[in-house]
């Protein structure tokens, strides 16, 4: 059984530009939960995939936006960058709403 | 919004010692209590979690308390070892949600265990 992997691990962009960011759900899970991690900080919750649909969004704006494919991977897009964005994102992924959420190891954003 | 206040910031103890780590939240509803160990430069892991019908669960030298009428929760590790220095991190579902990904986090302890 594989784990929850994420691409890329690192990256570099420019205040303005847009980033999609890539996870792969562990085998058998439905549900990806994406995360903002800034440093020292906890993971603060951005949104939720269930089955293809967004299910729950934390208070984040509308340029942080998402997708889940028919085989559960999810990619997290943020448009217009901002220094503030630079952070690690972590996706999250369980078999249902009410099971363990397993962590990627997360990609490191560097806003500039 | 759901609130979760976690202490001490920071805890370091001897080998062999025990350390207790508390958090509040601020929502009555909230039924799953999840605790996440970050080692520097990698993943959260669960390492242990307790749902609002339970007070206490135990794994080994791991053990979560839950207390529902103040509405906190503990984690407690007993004969600590230097590979338990980490960052731990309490979380709770949030308001109206009973889901296990959907978590709101508390600011993290960073404990260090001296051998």
């Amino acid at each position: 059984e594989t784990g929850v992997t994420q691409s890329p691990t690192h990256l570099i962009k420019t205040r303005g530009q847009q980033v999609t960011l890539r996870c792969s759900s562990q085998s058998g899970h439905n549900t990806v939960s994406w995360y903002q991690q800034a440093l020292g900080q906890g993971p603060q919750f951005i949104f939720q995939y269930y089955r293809e649909e967004e299910n729950g969004r934390g208070n984040f704006p509308p340029r942080f936006s998402g997708l889940q494919f028919p085989n559960y991977s999810s990619e997290l897009n943020v448009n217009a960058l901002e220094l503030d964005d630079s952070a690690l994102y972590l996706c999250a992924s369980s078999r249902d709403e009410n099971t363990e959420a397993f962590f990627g190891q997360g990609t490191r954003l560097t806003v500039v | 919004g759901e609130n979760v206040e976690q202490h001490p910031s920071t805890l370091s103890v001897q080998e062999g010692d025990s350390a207790v780590i508390k958090c509040t939240y601020s929502d009555s509803a909230s039924n799953y209590f999840p605790w996440y160990k970050q080692e520097l430069g990698k993943r959260p892991q669960l390492i242990i979690d307790i749902r609002s019908n339970v007070g206490e669960k135990k794994d080994q030298r791991i053990a979560v308390t839950l207390n529902k009428t103040a509405k906190h929760f503990s984690l407690h590790i007993t004969e600590t070892q230097p590979e338990d220095s980490a960052v731990y991190f309490c979380a709770a579902t949030p308001v109206g949600w009973s889901n296990t990904g959907k978590l709101i986090f508390g600011q993290g302890t960073t404990l260090q265990v001296k051998p």
